[in-house]
């Protein structure tokens, strides 16, 4: 089935630790985005991506970096985890780079990220 | 700039009676609108979208939107709300400008319909 797979589905972190949440795409979208989501304040731009080969910076940045070697991986690292990253991870695609285009978003299924 | 606002946090409804989530947004460019839809632990998953052709927008489930430039607002109604429609719905504004698109969340509107 097309869509994006995310991995873990949820985890508890120690903070101070390092960790990679994965994202996986078979629908050879050129775009790809990490946002977070956390009550209230709908879903924030974290890093994004209009092709492999190139990232750029969105609303929150800090304290996160991600990669894009290949159309289909967009990894989120977290060097060193803190409570204030506890959220819920979610990575997106979308046919053309920058924009929904006439499909939208495609999302994936997120990661429960908490940091203690 | 550009910026979207969802009128109410959270709304409730009972069975068989009408939805209405409001949103409103405003944008120096011409914008392209979308309600998302989000079940418990789930993805988001579109619901229907507003791209400059057709005012009033039918998307899926029986919901439709009606672009009103007048009043800066892109509002989601359905006429007979549904137990499975209780989710959180997001309206979306993304718009294309000098520096490329830009696309913004609305906060959300929490969903409880109510047996």
């Amino acid at each position: 089935i097309a869509g994006i797979t995310q991995a873990p589905t949820s985890q508890i972190l120690a903070a101070g630790r390092r960790m990679t949440l994965r994202c996986t795409q078979d629908m050879r979208h050129n775009a790809m985005y990490w946002y977070r989501q956390d009550l209230g304040l709908g879903l924030r731009l974290i890093h994004y991506s209009n092709t492999a080969g190139t990232t750029g910076k969105g609303e929150v940045p800090d304290g996160y970096s991600v990669s894009r070697a290949n159309t289909d991986d967009f990894p989120l690292t977290l060097a060193s985890a803190v409570p204030s990253q506890t959220s819920v991870y979610f990575c997106a695609s979308s046919v053309e780079a920058g924009s929904p285009g006439p499909y939208g978003y495609t999302f994936g299924s997120g990661t429960r990220l908490t940091v203690v | 700039a550009q910026s979207v606002t969802q009128l109410d946090s959270h709304v409730s409804v009972s069975e068989g009676t009408p939805v209405l989530l409001r949103c409103n947004y405003s944008s120096s460019y011409s914008p392209s609108l979308f309600w998302y839809v989000q079940h418990p632990n789930k993805g988001l998953q579109l619901l229907l979208k507003y791209t400059s052709a057709a005012t009033l927008v039918k998307g899926i489930n029986g919901f439709e939107a009606e672009f009103k430039k007048s009043e800066t607002s892109f509002h989601l109604t359905k006429p007979s709300a549904h137990m499975s429609d209780a989710a959180e719905y997001f309206c979306v504004v993304s718009v294309e400008n000098t520096g490329g698109f830009k696309t913004i969340f609305g906060a959300g509107t929490r969903l409880f319909v109510k047996a």
